[in-house]
Order: C-alpha cells, then structure tokens, then sequence
C-alpha cells in the first residue's frame, strides 16, 4: 500500500515564526520526495525537491529527510501571511515516475 | 517557458455527458501526466504518458476514462457518460526526460461540475 501521511492542520503560525511541516512515507526504496505548495483554488507549485539524507535549503524554506525513518519534513523560517497555503508532500514510489503519490496536505495559516 | 496550459479552464455538465479536456505540456518535457483532485485531498494519480506511449494507468481509472498523446505533444482525457462523482479539478502535470525523480509541473487545471 502506498502512503504518504501529512497531518492535515490548520497549523497555524504567528507571522515570523518557523512552521515545521512533516511527512512520512511507508516506501522504503523511495528515492525523490518533493514539497508542493497550493493556494486554494490553484494548482500546485513546487517549493523543493531532496533526493539524499540531510538538509536542503532554499531562501526561507529547508527540507529535510530522513529515509530511515521514512520521514520528510519542511521548514519555513520567518513566516510570511503570504505563505498561508495547503503544503503538499510528494513521494516517488518505487523508482517508477508514474507513482508520483501525494499526501492530503498540510494547510498552514500564518497570522499577521 | 509558456508552461502548462489547460482547457477549459472550467466545464459543466450534465450527468451522462461525455466531456474531453486538453492539456498542452512544456515544450522540452517528454513526460505528460493527468491527476485528480477533490477538495480537502491531494492530487490523485490517473496515468502518464513518456512521449506517445501510455506508461502507466491507476487501477481507479474506471473504463469511461481514456487519455491520448497521438503525437507526443499535446493530450486529451476524455470522460464518458459522466457521473456526479466525476466532479473535480483534473490537473495536467508534465516534466523532463532527464532522469526518474525530475519534478512535475503543473498547469492551472480544468475544474469539472457534474450537474
């Protein structure tokens, strides 16, 4: 069974703070993992992809992934209103680009 | 870069109705993607295309589904004899042939009403 587990929020954050968003997939031969972002109504947009074990930073945001613990998480540092949005986590399964498999989303409210 | 581009934006119809939606990938990406999505969920897999071939089709997929790539360019999904279940946002990804793992981009998605 292919899973991708997002707890589904709203987490809500006070404006400047850092939001921790996390992931857990049941595949362990997965080897991409990717961070989603979508503003209701929209579609998704791709905020990060991490491929190793560690960090990844870009600007604000870090991934981070952990494949022993089947786990990705996704920091936001100094947290924007504008970064209100639903957080998708999307995992490869399988080494099969097809079996790009999402998670529900984490919806994330940052309170000015 | 156009991007992905979707049409239409929006379709209503009628139960039993057959409907096709279009999807115009990144010029450059080989692979061609169509999901679905509901409200409250993330975007479920529906199939994949690298260039005209059908690679893969979700099992969800009932036979009233059927998607074409015939020059490896633009595709079409078409739904036939529509049901209120239907209803949802259908989203067209695409990405590059590099490698497994490349990340999807996707268009504006075409959002269905079954009435």
């Amino acid at each position: 069974q292919k899973e991708v587990e997002q707890n589904s929020g709203p987490l809500s954050v006070p404006e400047g703070a850092i939001a921790s968003l996390n992931c857990t997939y049941s595949d362990r031969v997965s080897q991409s993992f990717f961070w989603y972002r979508q503003y209701s109504g929209k579609s998704p947009e791709l905020i990060m992809s991490i491929y190793s074990n560690g960090d990844k930073e870009d600007g604000r945001f870090t991934a981070q992934l952990n494949k022993a613990s089947q786990y990705v998480s996704l920091l936001i540092r100094d947290s924007q209103p504008s970064d209100s949005a639903t957080y998708l986590c999307a995992v490869i399964y399988g080494g099969s680009q097809g079996n790009l498999i999402f998670g529900k989303g984490t919806k994330l409210s940052v309170k000015p | 870069d156009t991007g992905v581009s979707q049409d239409p934006r929006h379709k209503i119809t009628k139960r039993g109705q057959n409907v096709t939606f279009r999807c115009d990938p990144i010029s450059e990406h080989n692979r061609l993607y169509w999901y679905r999505q509901t409200l409250g969920q993330g975007p479920e897999f529906l199939t994949y295309f690298q260039n005209e071939a059908q690679l893969e089709k979700s099992r969800l997929l009932s036979d009233r589904f059927s998607a074409e790539r015939p020059k490896g360019s633009f595709s079409t999904l078409e739904i036939q004899r529509t049901e209120q279940g239907d209803s949802a946002m259908y989203l067209c990804a695409s990405s590059p042939r590099d490698r497994d793992g490349s990340p999807l981009h996707f268009g504006n998605g075409t959002r269905l009403t079954v009435t």
